[in-house]
């Protein structure tokens, strides 16, 4: 079964400080991974998009690396502001079909 | 460039009631998902169109869902009756098209409408 796990669930951090969320998936065949921000109450928006050739990738304070070796992707957050409050998806996609793969998405909650 | 719209953005209706949603992709856009996103879970396929044909709909509980894309442009999606567990948000996509180079099939996702069933 074609599986996106992430982790933690939710975290809190105080604004400025950096935060690293993880995702391990066992789809395949893999094509490619991305990374979405949704706010409350909007549809998902895509952070970055990696291929299987590509080990890091940065969009701003977001920077997402891949190690298609042992199925893992990172997001990290550098310098959070109060804007980044979302749940924050990853998912891959396969070679075959196209498919979406959805992770149950990290809540990051960024305090003042 | 307008997005992906969506009405309405909030439904709230008691069990065994019917619902209908509406969707207008991205000009242009060929392909049209449909996903349902339970609180706390990633968005699942419900149904996916290419032009005005089917393309995907192996997720889509058919037993009280239907969704139609007539002239290949907009979309709606109904329930028919509604229970308890369909309280989730209906997610909207779009895309060029569904294969092929990466931007090709990038989807766009709208705001998604907000089902509450009581």
């Amino acid at each position: 079964k074609n599986q996106v796990e992430q982790s933690p669930q939710s975290l809190i951090i105080l604004e400025g400080k950096n935060c690293t969320l993880q995702c391990n998936y066992t789809v395949s065949p893999f094509s490619n991974l991305r990374w979405y921000k949704q706010d409350t109450g909007r549809g998902p928006v895509s952070l970055t998009i990696m291929t299987f050739s590509e080990n890091t990738k940065s969009n701003g304070r977001y920077t997402a690396t891949l190690d298609a070796d042992t199925k893992q992707s990172s997001l990290h957050i550098t310098a959070s502001q109060l804007s980044d409050s979302a749940s924050y998806i990853c998912v891959v996609i396969r070679t075959n079909d196209y498919k979406l793969s959805f992770g149950a998405g990290t809540t990051v909650t960024v305090r003042a | 460039e307008a997005g992906v719209a969506q009405s309405p953005r909030y439904k709230i209706i008691e069990k065994r009631q019917s619902v209908a949603f509406w969707c207008n992709p991205i000009s242009g856009h060929a392909t049209l998902y449909w996903y349902q996103q339970i609180l706390g879970q990633g968005p699942k396929l419900l149904i996916q169109f290419q032009n005005n044909g089917v393309v995907d709909d192996s997720q889509l509980p058919k037993d009280r869902f239907s969704a139609e894309r007539l002239k290949g442009v907009d979309s709606t999606l109904k329930i028919q009756p509604a229970k308890l567990e369909d309280s989730a948000v209906y997610l909207c996509a779009s895309s060029l098209g569904a294969s092929g180079p990466l931007l090709l099939y990038e989807q766009y996702f709208g705001p998604g409408t907000r089902l509450t069933v009581t």
